[in-house]
């Protein structure tokens, strides 16, 4: 069954403090992404990557980062934890072309104390 | 700018007790509409594609349509295991997907 793994499922980090969230994808997709779900505001995009080495701002990119150094590993870098930031982190991968549905993983708790 | 609302926030039904949902979407050049189910604590799961105006598809008790300002999801003799949150997503010139807040979904016996 092809997926899309993300390491944590909940994860409490402290102010200040820089976070590391990994996702990996076994099914050779082009195309990764970084979302993350607030109630009221819906999947917002922070990162995507097309390509290794390559990544393009979403509409939310201030305070993160990430790093796509092999095709299968898309990773989100929270330079410095801050409250705002907890939310639930979801990653997502597709195929270039024909639109197509993006796989999810099952997504990261973040609470920022 | 790419937008998607859905319509309604929440609803609930009873099992048996068909009904549709609302996407109404603004889109520079669609390239598909996109549904997906979400279940608590978890990632969205796929459910549909699609692409022109006038196409539908089917899974079980789902059945998606699409016109050129709206998509809907019809929901047909519910059950309880079919409580979720529905996504909506467009895909434009941008190829990036823009998603609705979703609506809540609760079938109750």
């Amino acid at each position: 069954d092809v997926k899309v793994t993300q390491s944590s499922r909940y994860l409490v980090k402290r102010t200040g403090e820089k976070v590391f969230l990994e996702c990996v994808q076994d099914m050779d997709h082009e195309n990764m992404f970084w979302y993350r779900q607030d109630p009221g505001l819906g999947l917002r995009l922070i990162y995507f990557s097309y390509d290794v080495k390559m990544k393009e701002k979403g509409d939310i990119p201030e305070g993160y980062s990430v790093s796509r150094e092999k095709k299968e590993r898309f990773s989100l870098i929270l330079e410095s934890a801050s409250t705002n930031q907890t939310s639930m982190y979801l990653c997502a991968s597709s195929t270039t072309g024909a639109p197509s549905g993006y796989t999810f993983g099952s997504g990261t708790r973040l609470t920022v104390v | 700018e790419d937008q998607v609302t859905q319509s309604p926030e929440a609803l609930r039904l009873q099992e048996g007790e068909s009904s549709s949902l609302n996407c109404s979407y603004t889109v520079s050049g669609l390239r598909g509409l996109f549904w997906y189910r979400q279940d608590p604590g978890k990632g969205p799961e796929f459910l549909f594609t699609l692409y022109s105006a006038g196409e539908e598809k089917e899974k079980e008790r789902l059945k998606a349509t699409l016109t050129k300002k709206e998509s809907f999801l019809h929901i047909t003799a519910p059950k309880p295991e079919d409580s979720a949150t529905y996504l909506c997503a467009v895909s434009g010139t941008a190829s990036k997907l823009t998603f609705g807040t979703g609506t809540r979904l609760q079938v109750t016996l």
